[in-house]
């Protein structure tokens, strides 16, 4: 079993639609939670970063973690064609004092908004 | 802020040369880079865990005689694909931390080619 579960897609939703993106954990340890957009042959942007259990918003996006679901979700309010990218969700625990942190990825879910 | 410069974004090489790809961090101090390389459709794969001045992490796998990671200053990690071939070909991303929580910041990537 993989640590970190994300359905792959590809996901396509005409645009103005609410997306919604969602990410599963095994690994109780995980701390930080993020997720990222990757656009094609371009490397991954922090979109979101949550810590506690809850929601958190920041524009268009909305990300929640259910730390006792181990089940993290990022939405997409009014997608637009621009939103077209990979999604990556992203989970670390600390690795030692003073260390930066390891991240470990999802797959990535493939997302398409249609004009 | 926190920007990382890869370079090349893109190579292209005969099977059993070597390849180097940098990774500088602009304006902070990258204490601890990640190598990460993604297969298409696939999720970014951790390879290696550098902190400057001392000798990478590799994950279990990664041939260190292979990928040399060098992270000799605060500011510049390399990657060196040594006696490339053609299975290496593989998009390479590094990432740099700049500190605790979400201090994580990705370069854009380089796409290897190996002929």
């Amino acid at each position: 079993q993989k640590e970190v579960e994300q359905d792959p897609g590809p996901l396509s939703v005409p645009e103005g639609a609410i997306v919604s993106l969602n990410c599963t954990y095994s690994n109780s340890a995980f701390q930080y939670f993020m997720w990222y957009r990757q656009y094609s042959r371009k490397g991954p942007e922090l979109l979101m970063y949550t810590y506690s259990s809850g929601n958190k918003e920041d524009g268009r996006f909305t990300a929640q973690v259910d730390k006792s679901s181990k089940y993290i979700s990022l939405f997409i309010r009014d997608s637009q064609p621009s939103d077209s990218a990979t999604y990556l969700c992203a989970m670390s625990i600390k690795i030692s004092s003073g260390s930066a942190r390891q991240l470990t990825f999802g797959s990535g879910t493939q997302l398409t908004v249609l004009p | 802020g926190a920007v990382v410069s890869q370079h090349p974004s893109w190579v292209i090489c005969k099977s059993g040369t070597s390849v180097k790809i940098e990774c500088r961090s602009l304006d902070f101090q990258a204490t601890t880079m990640f190598w990460y390389r993604q297969f298409p459709k696939q999720s970014l794969m951790l390879m290696a865990t550098s902190n400057e001045g001392s000798k990478a992490t590799y994950e279990q796998g990664v041939e260190k005689d292979k990928f040399l990671i060098n992270h000799a200053s605060l500011t510049l990690s390399t990657l060196t694909v040594t006696s490339a071939h053609p299975e290496d070909s593989s998009f390479y991303i590094c990432s740099a931390s700049y500190g605790t929580g979400t201090g994580y910041t990705f370069g854009s990537g380089t796409r290897l080619t190996v002929v």
